[in-house]
C-alpha cells in the first residue's frame, strides 16, 4: 500500500513570496489533516477535511493560508505571502475514518529568508 | 493550547537502559496515541490506548493511562541506538487528533 505522498520536500523562498504544497493521501482515507510543525515543537493543527469539506480550519491563518481538497482526494496548502514566522515543515497525515491510527507523509520544508 | 505537555524535553540514556517519557492533557479523550519522529521525516505510529485502558504492551513498549489525572506514559525498554528519536503523544477525540510538545530520546551505543 502507497504511503501519504507530500511534495516538494524542501522549499526555499524570500519573504513575501508564495508557496503551495501538494499531498496525496492513502487511497480510501476520508479525512486528510495539515499541520505545521516548527522545529522544537509538536504538530499544530492548521486544517481538517472529511472527503472535500472543511472539518476545522480554526487555527489556519486565513489572511496568508489557504487550503482546499476538491474532489476529496489530493489536497494543496498554499501560503501567500509568506513570512519569516512560516518558515517549518509542513505535514500532511490521514486517516481511513475518524478515528485509529494517522498515517504522515515526510512532510515539506519551508525555509522564509 | 489544546496540544498536550511532555516531560522531560530531552533524555539521554545509555543502550540497553529503560527510557520513559511522560504526557499530560488538557481534555477528555476517546484515545491518546504515540507516534515516533526521526529526524528529517514525518511520524509513524507506535501505540494506542483506548479511554477505557489503563495499559497496554507492544513489543518493547509499555503505554499507561490515567484519565483522572489526564496523563501518559511511554516506557521504553532494552533501549537501543536505533530508538533515538522525539517523541510525540496525541490525544483523539472525535476525528480530531492534538499532539504533545515532544520528548527528544537520545541512545548512547
Amino acid at each position: 500500500e502507497a504511503g501519504v505522498a507530500q511534495s516538494p520536500r524542501y522549499k526555499i523562498i524570500e519573504k513575501r513570496q508564495s508557496v503551495a504544497f501538494w499531498c496525496n493521501p492513502i487511497s480510501g482515507h476520508a479525512t486528510l489533516y495539515w499541520y505545521q510543525q516548527i522545529l522544537g515543537q509538536g504538530p499544530k493543527l492548521l486544517i481538517q477535511f472529511q472527503n472535500n469539506g472543511v472539518v476545522d480550519d480554526s487555527q489556519l491563518p486565513k489572511d496568508r493560508f489557504s487550503a482546499e481538497r476538491l474532489k476529496g482526494v489530493d489536497s494543496t496548502l498554499k501560503i501567500q505571502p509568506a513570512k519569516l514566522e512560516d518558515s517549518a515543515v509542513y505535514l500532511c497525515a490521514s486517516i481511513p475514518g475518524g478515528t485509529g491510527e494517522l498515517f504522515f507523509g515526510e512532510g515539506s520544508r519551508l525555509t522564509v529568508l | 493550547s489544546q496540544q498536550g505537555e511532555e516531560d522531560p524535553q530531552a533524555l539521554s540514556i545509555q543502550e540497553g537502559e529503560n527510557a520513559t517519557m511522560n504526557c499530560s492533557y488538557k481534555t477528555s479523550i476517546n484515545n491518546l496515541q504515540w507516534y515516533r519522529q526521526n529526524s528529517g521525516r514525518g511520524l509513524v505510529h507506535l501505540i494506542l490506548i483506548r479511554s477505557n485502558e489503563r495499559e497496554k504492551h507492544s513489543g518493547r513498549l509499555r503505554v499507561t493511562l490515567d484519565t483522572s489525572k489526564k496523563s501518559s506514559s511511554l516506557l521504553i525498554t532494552a533501549s537501543r541506538a536505533a530508538d533515538t528519536a522525539s517523541y510525540f503523544c496525541a490525544t483523539n477525540t472525535g476525528n480530531q487528533f492534538y499532539f504533545g510538545t515532544g520528548t527528544s530520546l537520545t541512545v548512547i551505543p
